[in-house]
């Protein structure tokens, strides 16, 4: 079986420019999570989508945002990019009931703004 | 709502000896409960889980936990450290009831020496 699966493992980005991240869930997990970890922040929330429709979102201004595709596929798009921006973001996939299952992680994608 | 606090952000322990990460929650229904390691530059990978079923968790690489409901604790030990242990842990909690999602600790680094 698949597991999650992050595009592009590395990103580097000027500042103001638009970064897109893409992730791919293990199939048959309909909720996706997005997270950023940046150094020493731990893993900080963004976007959890479910179903096509963003279910919760984290504290990050709306310049971070994202979509889910009928394949269950997502993509986080951050516009404007700063140099705080640049971490590690990591993408998680789970079965939308019975959170006993917990998420199952991708390798993340590093972004670097400069 | 949820929360969890891992006391200590580092730990070291020499090689052999016992190891012990530290996990207290805060839950409004019976939780869920989760540990995961992270090493440099990877995702997260789930270690053990708990969902309501023995108190003692056994996971992969000879980790365990045990829940504790009346101290709402969940701490991670090891009887012996390999270098290999090396990594960044990190408790997360969900609830058993509703759409929730995990909600993570700040993550403790173990250290191991030889």
């Amino acid at each position: 079986e698949a597991g999650v699966t992050q595009s592009p493992t590395h990103l580097i980005k000027t500042r103001g420019q638009q970064a897109t991240l893409r992730c791919s869930p293990i199939s048959g997990h309909t909720s996706v999570y997005w997270y950023q970890q940046a150094l020493g922040l731990g893993l900080q929330f963004l976007l959890w989508y479910d179903e096509g429709e963003e279910r919760n979102r984290g504290n990050f201004p709306p310049r971070f945002s994202g979509r889910q595709f009928p394949n269950y596929s997502s993509e986080l798009n951050v516009n404007a990019l700063e140099l705080e921006d640049s971490a590690l973001y990591l993408c998680a996939s789970s079965l939308a009931i019975g959170q006993g299952y917990g998420y199952t992680f991708g390798s993340g994608t590093r972004l670097t703004v400069v | 709502a949820q929360s969890v606090t891992q006391l200590g952000s580092h730990v070291s322990v020499s090689e052999g000896a016992l190891v012990l990460l530290r996990c207290n929650y805060s839950s409004s229904v019976p939780p869920y409960l989760f540990w995961y390691v992270q090493y440099p530059n990877q995702g997260l990978q789930l270690l053990l889980k708990y969902t309501s079923a023995a108190t003692l968790v056994k996971g992969i690489n000879g980790f365990e936990a045990e829940f504790k409901k009346s101290e709402t604790s969940f701490h991670l030990t090891k009887p012996s450290a390999h270098m290999s242990d090396a990594a960044e842990y990190f408790c997360a909690v969900s609830g058993d009831t509703g759409f929730q999602k995990l909600v993570f600790g700040t993550g403790t680094r173990l250290l191991v020496s030889p």
